[in-house]
């Protein structure tokens, strides 16, 4: 029973086009985050949610807008997709000072 | 400017060997978090340490948290083919939000 679980887990787009990625935690954390990992495999958080409530913006571009329809869920949308934003996206949940529990990765190639 | 430095980048080793690898901040951190990520799969929790000069084990691979609680190192011991993976450290920033920065990893490739 995968803990935390992320759709699709290989997006293959064209410039300007708008996709979402969905990421789903059957952990019961309160807290969800998105990061993204370069090609040199550096990880950076984008967004992070608290019980639903944005908690953290970390000067992503405007295309990308997070969505968490509850806690339980945290979806990424991002819009007029760049050839700059092919990269590995990882969703990722945590409760209290606990570690991370992060999904498989969802890899986007915007081509 | 990195908050957290790990090194090496790379490392490639026989299989049985022993290796260590290392992060270094410049700041003074409460905890750091060790976490290794295999291809295709997202960073995976080995071992948070909290308290400065604490070590832990997990099988044969030992962690330690610097007395300064400024860096830690990861040793392992005879390593084998399934260690090979990339090592991230990461610090949990406490000023508003919380949240985990990672430093830019270890590539570690373990040869049989």
């Amino acid at each position: 029973d995968t803990a935390v679980s992320q759709t699709p887990k290989y997006l293959v787009t064209q410039m300007g086009n708008d996709k979402s990625i969905k990421c789903e935690q059957n952990l019961g954390h309160d807290t969800m985050y998105w990061y993204k990992q370069d090609s040199k495999k550096f990880l950076k958080i984008m967004f992070s949610y608290n019980n639903k409530e944005l908690i953290i913006n970390e000067t992503v571009p405007n295309r990308f807008s997070p969505k968490s329809p509850d806690k339980a869920h945290l979806n990424l949308h991002i819009n007029s997709l760049e050839l700059g934003d092919s990269a590995v996206y990882f969703c990722a949940s945590s409760q209290g000072r606990s570690g991370y529990t992060f999904g498989s990765g969802t890899r986007l190639t915007v081509v | 400017t990195q908050l957290l430095e790990q090194s090496p980048q790379f490392l490639s080793i026989q299989e049985g060997e022993n290796l260590t690898v290392y992060c270094n901040s410049s700041s003074v951190f409460s905890s750091l978090q060790w976490y290794r990520q295999e291809p295709g799969e997202g960073p995976v929790l080995l071992v948070t340490v909290v308290t400065g000069g604490e070590v832990k084990k997990l099988k044969r691979l030992t962690f330690q948290f610097g007395d300064a609680r400024k860096d830690s190192s990861l040793h392992i011991t005879a390593a084998q083919p399934g260690d090979t993976g990339l090592y991230l450290c990461a610090l949990r920033l406490i000023q508003g939000a919380q949240k985990l920065v990672f430093g830019q990893g270890t590539r570690l490739t373990i040869n049989p």
